[in-house]
């Protein structure tokens, strides 16, 4: 199994800023996942980060928006950038090892 | 591109009765994962059962249950003696193959009510 921390567990921010998630790992893992849940919604998948490349995001999800580092195999950030309040959402980190398990989550309120 | 649906946006059970949610999903590959995620208000992401596409018995973790039809592409969930602590979101996830991408794909959940 994984322990997977994030901070902050939740944000208020100003429409126009930038927050950045931490993601931590207890473990050594490859992939990690950055996932969006806005509100009464399921999750979605923003991107996949491999440490040492460039993380790989998916359709409707753009770098310059969600810029995302993994800098060692047991951490990873998401920044949101230039918020709008439809970024407002939980957003969680995942890692893929015999399951994929995932952290507590990041609630963001942006007004 | 793999779809997962859950046609249930709600359901409730009594306090140790049994219910079963519901979940389809579309793929091409033969070999897959399929998972049921509980998330409580506390919103944390709870494994509660997997199957691998290419096992014909369904898994089984003690009162949680799956109905894996790979044919019909079927994958449901039952939970018997129902308690209160089963209340939460329940999302059906794909993965596809080993060695892929290891991304998830969810429905879009079911809120499970348990009454007392």
């Amino acid at each position: 199994s994984a322990v997977i921390s994030q901070k902050p567990s939740r944000d208020i921010c100003q429409r126009g800023t930038s927050l950045t998630i931490q993601c931590q790992v207890d473990s050594q893992v490859t992939m990690m996942f950055w996932y969006r849940q806005q509100p009464g919604q399921s999750l979605t998948l923003i991107a996949t980060a491999n440490q040492g490349s460039e993380a790989t995001y998916e359709s409707g999800f753009v770098i310059d928006k969600f810029p995302i580092s993994r800098p060692n195999l047991t951490f990873s950030t998401l920044t949101v950038s230039n918020m709008s309040p439809e970024d407002s959402s939980i957003y969680l980190c995942s890692v893929a090892l015999a399951e994929q398990f995932f952290g507590p989550g990041t609630r963001l309120t942006v007004l | 591109a793999q779809t997962v649906t859950q046609s249930q946006p709600e359901m409730s059970v009594q306090e140790a009765e049994t219910v079963t949610l519901s979940c389809t999903y579309d793929t091409s590959e033969s070999d897959y994962y399929l998972f049921w995620y509980k998330q409580p208000p506390s919103r944390q992401m709870i494994l509660v059962i997997r199957q691998e596409a290419y096992k014909q018995q369904n898994a089984t973790e003690n009162r949680f249950s799956v109905n894996f039809q790979k044919a019909a592409k079927s994958f449901s969930l039952k939970i018997s003696d129902s308690q209160l602590g089963d209340a939460a979101m329940y999302f059906c996830a794909y993965r596809g193959p080993q060695g892929g991408s290891e991304k998830l794909v969810f429905g879009k959940g079911t809120k499970l009510t348990v009454n007392p």
